[in-house]
């Protein structure tokens, strides 16, 4: 059983259409991480959150985590076929111990 | 050169044989992990260590042993590799004060 549900497993888009990645859990964490991850490499930290309710921007990514500290949403705008790769959450308990998702494998097609 | 290296990148094994698989890196954290990625679940913890005399079982231990050997080196073994340990398999590293992971490239492990 996964700590932590992603949903949907896969999304195939056209560039331009936004999406939303959801990742949750019956637990609480200290901080969640959201990380990408590209075909024959490692995962690659995009942002990590802390505080109930937080929300941050890179570019055209917002990550929130929500008020409870149990959930997190990825949204991507404009989505281009750089984005496409694996999206994996994390959550961190307060002994740096991190549990992930199954993932998110989105395609984005030109 | 990357600051957390995997070794072998790639490797094909019989049933019954064992194996390490080395991790090592430059970035003077703590801590390290390994962790084994399957399609469809994600990645799940194996062994982690806090510190070179700190070991600890993961999620899915069975099977695997670890050596935190210095600080900057950590190796996982399978003592008799079997077919369903077929599997990409990252090392991981983190800072106590920090909460971000940074990984390894992989290795692809395959038991025939």
């Amino acid at each position: 059983t996964q700590l932590l549900e992603q949903s949907p497993q896969f999304l195939s888009i056209q560039e331009g259409e936004n999406l939303t990645v959801y990742c949750n859990s019956s637990s609480v964490f200290s901080s969640l991480q959201w990380y990408r991850q590209e075909p024959g490499e490692g995962p690659v930290l995009l942002v990590t959150v802390v505080t109930g309710g937080e929300v941050k921007k890179l570019k055209r990514l917002t990550f929130q985590f929500g008020d409870a500290r149990k959930d997190s949403s990825l949204h991507i705008t404009a989505a281009q076929p750089g984005d496409t790769g694996l999206y994996l959450c994390a959550g961190a308990n307060n002994f740096n111990k991190f549990y992930f998702g199954s993932g998110t494998k989105l395609n984005v097609k030109p | 050169d990357a600051d957390v290296t995997q070794t072998p990148r790639n490797r094909i094994t019989k049933t019954g044989k064992r194996i390490m698989l080395e991790c090592s890196q430059t970035k003077g954290h703590d801590r390290m992990y390994w962790y084994r990625q399957d399609p469809g679940l994600g990645l799940r913890l194996i062994y982690y260590s806090f510190d070179v005399k700190d070991i600890n079982k993961g999620e899915i231990s069975d099977g695997y042993s670890v050596s935190r050997q210095a600080q900057a080196k950590f190796s996982l073994s399978l003592e008799s590799a079997i077919p369903n340990q077929t599997a990409l398999y990252f090392c991981a590293t983190s800072d106590h004060r920090d909460t971000e992971a940074f990984f390894g490239q992989g290795t692809r492990l395959t038991v025939v």
